[in-house]
């Protein structure tokens, strides 16, 4: 049971450069999130899933895609990479349902852009 | 919609005095409410989580918050400081409709010797 698993852990972008950030859990949540956490601030909601085929936009989502065809993977694409988008990206799920529930977060991608 | 105010950016304690960290919260019905500490360069960890059973909430190293509804607060404390203690700290509400968190702006406490 390995949780939340983010790759890359670490990325540098040209700007104008594309990529996608990896988001993976084995724990059948149907509940996944992506954040971004800018230097000396809280965690900013970017999209989110609540299950296979469903994803939603959050606080931040300018600039950014998601897409959800499987349970366990929730990838997040960066297209046209900006200067704005440095920050450290977090994933996290959790089940959905039922009273008692705890998020897992992911360790975390470290992207920055020049 | 929910938020959440950490009243303090910065707490300095020293080591074995108490640390009072302050979080205010908005809600439209009951919420779920969270602490979570980040070391450098790491990821989060939960501290403890009010999830409306005992609003007296104990978490993991010795912290507890208590969720006060008439004040709409859940302040972070413990008794002792410890130098392993400093980090940033995140007050945390859950959103409801399909759990999104909303986090506070931080609070870094710094530990003294």
């Amino acid at each position: 049971n390995a949780g939340v698993t983010q790759t890359p852990k670490f990325r540098i972008l040209k700007i104008g450069q594309s990529m996608t950030l990896q988001c993976a859990q084995d724990m059948n949540h149907n509940y996944m999130y992506w954040y971004r956490q800018d230097p000396g601030m809280g965690l900013k909601l970017i999209y989110y899933s609540v299950g296979a085929g469903i994803t939603d936009k959050g606080e931040v989502p300018n600039g950014y895609n998601v897409s959800r065809s499987t349970t366990e993977d929730f990838p997040l694409r960066l297209e046209l990479a900006a200067p704005s988008q440095t920050s450290v990206y977090f994933c996290a799920s959790v089940i959905g349902t039922g009273g008692f529930y705890g998020y897992t977060f992911g360790s975390g991608t470290r992207l920055t852009v020049v | 919609a929910q938020s959440v105010t950490q009243l303090d950016s910065h707490v300095s304690v020293s080591e074995g005095t108490p640390v009072l960290l302050r979080c205010n919260y908005s809600s439209s019905y009951s919420p779920s409410l969270f602490w979570y500490v980040q070391h450098p360069n790491k990821g989060l960890q939960l501290l403890l989580k009010y999830t409306s059973a005992a609003t007296l909430v104990k978490g993991i190293n010795g912290f507890e918050a208590e969720f006060k509804k008439s004040e709409t607060s859940f302040h972070l404390t413990k008794p002792s400081a410890h130098m392993s203690d400093a980090a940033e700290y995140f007050c945390v509400v859950d959103s409801g409709s399909a759990r999104q968190l909303t986090f506070g702006s931080g609070t870094q406490l710094t530990v003294l010797p």
